[in-house]
């Protein structure tokens, strides 16, 4: 199957500070990603839609100015946690769905994940 | 609106018994509905689909799932236990559809296998 690779995956920061969470596509491109964020013994929560080249969609209660998504290019998207605090810390997992391979079939292929904490 | 029920927390079972993790799901349109599984601190590795086509479907790692329209459920099953399968599984659905539509989560099965 297809490789979605995220960076870093573990990270720690202190409070204040902002964390940059890179989410690669290595042998497909992908025109739409997403991000999850995931609570310890919980489930996948959708931050927000990320397609290439336009503003990501963000789901309702995330705050766009906190979680800033860029998509730039058709292999890379990047989270960044602005202004971190420790009610942030989580484990945040990116997925993608790639381009012209005619599936709509809405199989996606997820990253390892990204450990934050925050101190 | 996409939703999924994972009903149980925590699923018990003996190696080489059968297990069942079980799954029902509500859209409006036509179910997408996948299996994912994960081990700790890692992302989600992808067991099965349903689409189309036959209610069984075969998956990764011997395990199967059985699309009940009439009863709106996608219970994950596999014949004979192994330690190994001990993980968090997640069912998910999509609108077909709806187009580009991310995946929806349920709150994820906790299985441990026991020796």
């Amino acid at each position: 199957g297809a490789v979605v690779s995220q960076h870093p995956s573990w990270v720690i920061c202190k409070s204040g500070t902002s964390v940059k969470i890179e989410c690669r596509s290595l042998d497909f491109q992908a025109t739409t990603m997403f991000w999850y964020r995931q609570f310890p013994k919980q489930s996948l929560m959708l931050m927000a839609t990320s397609n290439e080249g336009s503003k990501a969609t963000y789901e309702q209660g995330v705050e766009k100015d906190k979680f800033l998504i860029n998509h730039a290019s058709l292999t890379l998207s990047t989270l960044t946690v602005t202004s971190a605090h420790p009610e942030d810390s989580s484990f945040y997992i990116c997925s993608a769905r790639g381009a012209g391979t005619g599936d709509n079939t809405g199989e996606l292929f997820f990253g390892e994940g990204s450990r934050l904490t925050v101190l | 609106a996409q939703s999924v029920a994972q009903p149980e927390d925590q699923v018990n079972v003996a190696e080489g018994n059968p297990l069942t993790v079980k799954c029902t799901y509500s859209v409006s349109g036509n179910p997408y509905l996948f299996w994912y599984v994960q081990y700790p601190n890692r992302g989600l590795q992808f067991l099965l689909k349903y689409i189309t086509g036959d209610n069984l479907v075969k998956g990764s790692y011997g395990f199967e799932a059985e699309f009940n329209k009439s009863q709106t459920s996608f219970h994950l099953k596999k014949p004979s236990a192994l330690v190994s399968d001990s993980a968090l599984y997640f069912c998910a659905v999509r609108d077909g559809y709806s187009g580009n539509t991310p995946l929806v989560f349920g709150k994820g099965t906790r299985l441990s296998v026991i020796a």
